[in-house]
């Protein structure tokens, strides 16, 4: 099974700051990763799909970068409403990564 | 707009079967575009796909469950449904029903989610 390891498992940042979290594959995936948002209680919401293609609605201040085994989730400008766990997800196999909360300083 | 719902026992006694119904509206199973599959989360731990099916009846399976589960499909009622065999503790999850829209291939993501149904296994 191909695993995907996210770092860090949790930060800090205030509002208006760059956040940067990190996805790490077993394997190559080539673009074959997703990004989901889950705030507390509720489903998770795709954020972007095919390593860097922005899902319809999604604000422009998340992107996604990278291809392989390496990938990153930003946040250009960090908002209160951006409090979340954020997941990646693989799908050759499908398994996601351990997930990683951003909280606001 | 389209919108998934979960339904099923909220309280299953170990070595029972887990029975969960998804009910799709403002869309058609039957679209060849998408897919369909289960995933859960025990409490405040990550997500686990569990399995996937398509309209005609194409079933995937994680590994780890395989022996214990099923996923079917009713195109007629629109819905799809999963069943859990010999149930234990750390079956006790918030279970999704959500929609694969697949690019091609193995390319492909979950873009539609049900607001998730707590399971608890406990005798």
């Amino acid at each position: 099974d191909i695993q995907v390891t996210q770092s860090p498992s949790s930060l800090s940042a205030s509002v208006g700051d760059r956040v940067t979290i990190s996805c790490r594959a077993s394997q190559s995936i080539s673009k074959y990763l997703n990004w989901y948002q889950q705030k507390l209680g509720k489903a998770p919401k795709l954020l972007i799909y095919a390593a860097s293609s922005l899902q319809s609605g999604v604000p422009s201040r998340f992107s996604g970068s990278g291809s392989g085994t390496d990938f990153t989730l930003t946040i250009s400008s960090l908002q209160p409403e951006d409090c979340a766990t954020y997941y990646c997800q693989q799908s050759y196999s499908t398994t996601f990564g351990q997930g990683t909360i951003v909280e606001i300083k | 707009q389209l919108q998934l719902q979960e339904s099923g026992p909220g309280l299953v006694k170990p070595s029972e079967t887990l029975p969960l119904f998804c009910s799709v509206s403002g869309g058609s199973i039957s679209s060849g575009a998408y897919s369909w599959d289960w995933i859960r989360q025990p409490p405040g731990k990550g997500l686990e796909w569990i399995a996937n099916i398509d309209y005609s009846g194409s079933t995937s399976y994680n590994p780890s469950l395989k022996s214990r589960v099923t996923i079917s499909v009713d195109t007629s009622e629109n819905q799809f449904s999963l069943k859990l065999t010999s149930v234990t503790a750390a079956d006790t999850a918030v279970y999704y029903c959500v929609r694969r829209g697949v690019i091609r291939g193995d390319l492909y993501y979950f873009d539609y989610w049900g607001q998730g149904t707590l399971v608890t296994v406990s005798s």
